[in-house]
């Protein structure tokens, strides 16, 4: 089936470690977009990539990296500088088409900080 | 500055019911306004719109824009339990290469 898998669903950090959380989609879509959304918050954009191995900081990049380095995956690498990483993280990917940027969302990855 | 505004946050009706839901935006080169409900994880697509005026319909759950007074509704009539979900209402702008830009959502809870 088409869709967007990302994993784990639950991430544990400990303090000062870095964690990765996967995505990948097999939609054939050229553009990949992270999310963060926190309780009775709207979806923030962390990163997203229009093309392979390129990529752009959105709203609140500070604390994260990303990589594209093949069109089906895009990981999100929470670092250790972000101080409050407790979050539910949702990735998404299109097509942009002009005005049809239609993006589909995978079912996402709760993180929490022990 | 771009934002997307939904109201109410959050609302609680009885099954059969009928709900309006709000969405107001300001935005610089508007290009499109998308609904999606998101009932525990991945929100799901439900509508794109572009044109004022032109109602979006699926089954029970419509939507339209408006474009001169910056705003969209999604009505859905007959409400059921498994509509309760929070529906996310995100413009895409011209301005940023087409990326959303997300409202805080509504929580729709029916009750039987």
């Amino acid at each position: 089936d088409g869709g967007i898998t990302q994993s784990p669903k639950y991430l544990f950090r400990k303090e000062g470690q870095n964690v990765t959380l996967s995505c990948e989609q097999n939609l054939n879509h050229d553009a990949m977009y992270w999310y963060r959304q926190d309780p009775g918050q709207g979806l923030r954009l962390i990163y997203y990539s229009q093309i392979v191995n390129d990529f752009q900081k959105g709203d609140i990049a500070e604390g994260y990296s990303v990589s594209r380095e093949k069109k089906e995956s895009f990981p999100l690498t929470v670092t250790s500088a972000q101080k409050n990483p407790t979050a539910f993280y949702l990735c998404a990917s299109s097509t942009p088409q002009g005005a049809k940027n239609i993006q589909y969302f995978g079912a996402g990855t709760r993180l929490s900080v022990l | 500055e771009d934002k997307v505004v939904q109201s109410p946050l959050s609302l609680v009706v009885h099954e059969g019911d009928t709900v309006t839901l709000n969405c107001s935006y300001e935005v610089t080169n508007f290009r499109s306004l998308l609904w999606y409900k998101q009932e525990k994880k991945a929100p799901t697509f439900l509508f794109m719109l572009t044109s004022s005026g032109i109602e979006k319909k699926s089954g029970r759950l419509s939507s339209i824009l408006d474009k001169k007074e910056l705003f969209s509704i999604l009505n859905i009539t007959a409400t059921q339990t498994g509509d309760s979900a929070v529906y996310l209402c995100a413009v895409a702008s011209g301005g940023s290469q087409g990326n959303l830009i997300f409202g805080k959502g509504t929580k729709l809870s029916v009750k039987p």
